[in-house]
């Protein structure tokens, strides 16, 4: 997972409630992203970060908030949780060089919202 | 946001059969990514690519990016059931910022 770890790994939430998931890099790099991945659907991107207290929506921004404070984290928080966010939610780092462009994702983070 | 069409949504081969998928889009783009994903596991990058008319090999995978640069595709010959998961392209967006995946072909092989 090139240093990308997500806590939790799984999550049951009621609707109404809040959660916060984390992404955590042990590396330097710039480039943070959160996604989601429902059945059936490619990764659809929510929020990214090109770099320490800065974020910027992706497609499917809505109901979801993040935060950059420190470089090597990127919270993605969900104030009141609704069952359409039920879904595998996944934390990439990016690496952009000359020749190379390349996302590393985390294990992910499964949740449930009843 | 951009788009890119994958196609198909399923494959089921015979372990041995050759395997395709196809990424198509409207626009002309910068680069096309591959990714790999097992079942309930994460995407692993598998490869970029970025001039007209590119090929890439890596063992039994062939990747292909179209001469106009607006569609690409990854070839499996003689499948293995390790090749088994979805695999996706997923293409830079406008600002260089943003990735916009495919829907992804799942490919299941029968051993």
């Amino acid at each position: 997972n090139a240093g990308v770890t997500q806590t939790p790994k799984f999550r049951v939430l009621k609707t109404g409630q809040s959660m916060t998931l984390l992404c955590a890099q042990d590396m330097n790099h710039e480039y943070m992203y959160w996604y989601r991945q429902d059945p059936g659907m490619g990764l659809r991107l929510i929020h990214y970060s090109v770099g320490e207290g800065t974020t910027a929506k992706g497609e499917v921004p809505d109901g979801y908030n993040v935060s950059r404070l420190k470089k090597q984290n990127f919270l993605l928080g969900l104030e009141s949780a609704a069952p359409s966010q039920t879904s595998v939610y996944f934390c990439a780092i990016r690496l952009a060089g000359d020749s190379k462009d390349t996302q590393y994702f985390g294990p992910g983070t499964r949740l449930t919202v009843l | 946001g951009q788009q890119v069409m994958q196609i198909p949504q399923y494959q089921h081969v015979q372990e041995g059969e050759d395997f395709t998928t196809y990424c198509n889009s409207s626009t002309t783009l910068s680069n096309i990514q591959w990714y790999k994903q097992r079942p309930g596991g994460h995407p692993v990058f598998l490869i970029q690519l970025v001039k007209s008319g590119e090929v890439k090999k890596q063992k039994r995978l062939t990747f292909q990016f179209g001469e106009a640069k607006k569609n690409s595709s990854l070839h499996i010959t003689a499948t293995q059931t390790t090749d088994v998961g979805t695999y996706f392209c997923a293409l830079l967006g406008g600002n260089f910022n943003k990735f916009y995946f495919g829907s992804g072909t799942k490919l299941n092989v029968k051993p």
